[in-house]
């Protein structure tokens, strides 16, 4: 089972409304939880990286929120624009000691902005 | 500066060809890493680098290998290529390991792989 969990799958937005996606994950201990945006075609480009003692964090449009508690994080966009058309990916980082540390991917939400 | 590059962009394999996914960052990270991305499910770590002359393998290294012998590069190979491989393939590079540190990780473009 995937240890992090994107919701909703896709979703289709008018452009300069406003949208949050979810993301609840299950790694534990926690390290980092890190926003990333992927246009079609493209590699994933970061928005915001949270510790776990940070509750929000902005990019621009994009807020970040994270509960470490509950295990849940936020992504909210502000008046969207039709560039903001991209999959969003949120990846958790576990603490670990060995070389690399590790990353769990969840599997994207799909946003759609339409004019 | 490029960030990090990848080539080719697509590529079409026969089953049973091999071939190599290159990868070059200008950024002077010792981290490298290969991942590839599969329709409806998060991006999965196939090899990674510490440093030059450094790789171990991620959570799908069956199939690949790598190698690291400068800084700047790390290519994939495929060794005997099958439909199952069919993916997307991102490099990425970090200054730094993932788990405990706060950076930023930069991925490449992709290769977008099919094997017929």
């Amino acid at each position: 089972k995937n240890q992090v969990e994107q919701s909703p799958q896709s979703l289709i937005i008018l452009e300069g409304k406003n949208c949050t996606l979810q993301c609840n994950y299950t790694v534990s201990p926690f390290s980092n939880l890190r926003w990333y945006k992927q246009d079609t075609g493209r590699g994933p480009v970061s928005l915001t990286i949270m510790t776990f003692s940070e509750n929000t964090k902005s990019n621009g449009r994009y807020t970040a929120t994270l509960d470490a508690d509950t295990k849940q994080s936020s992504l909210h966009i502000t008046a969207s624009q039709l560039s903001d058309s991209a999959s969003y990916i949120c990846v958790v980082s576990g603490m670990t000691t060995d070389s690399w540390g590790k990353l769990q991917f969840g599997a994207g939400t799909q946003v759609v902005v339409t004019p | 500066n490029a960030g990090v590059t990848q080539t080719p962009k697509f590529q079409v394999l026969k089953t049973g060809q091999s071939m190599t996914l290159q990868c070059a960052q200008d950024m002077n990270h010792e981290y490298m890493s290969w991942y590839r991305q599969d329709p409806g499910m998060g991006l999965r770590l196939i090899h990674y680098s510490v440093g030059a002359g450094i790789t171990d393998q991620g959570e799908v290294p069956n199939g690949y290998n790598v190698s690291r012998s400068t800084t700047e590069d790390f290519p994939l190979r495929l060794l005997s290529a099958a439909p199952s491989q069919t993916s997307v393939y991102f490099c990425a590079s970090s200054y730094s390991r993932m788990g405990l540190s706060y950076n930023e990780q930069f991925f490449g473009p992709g290769t977008r792989l099919t094997v017929l």
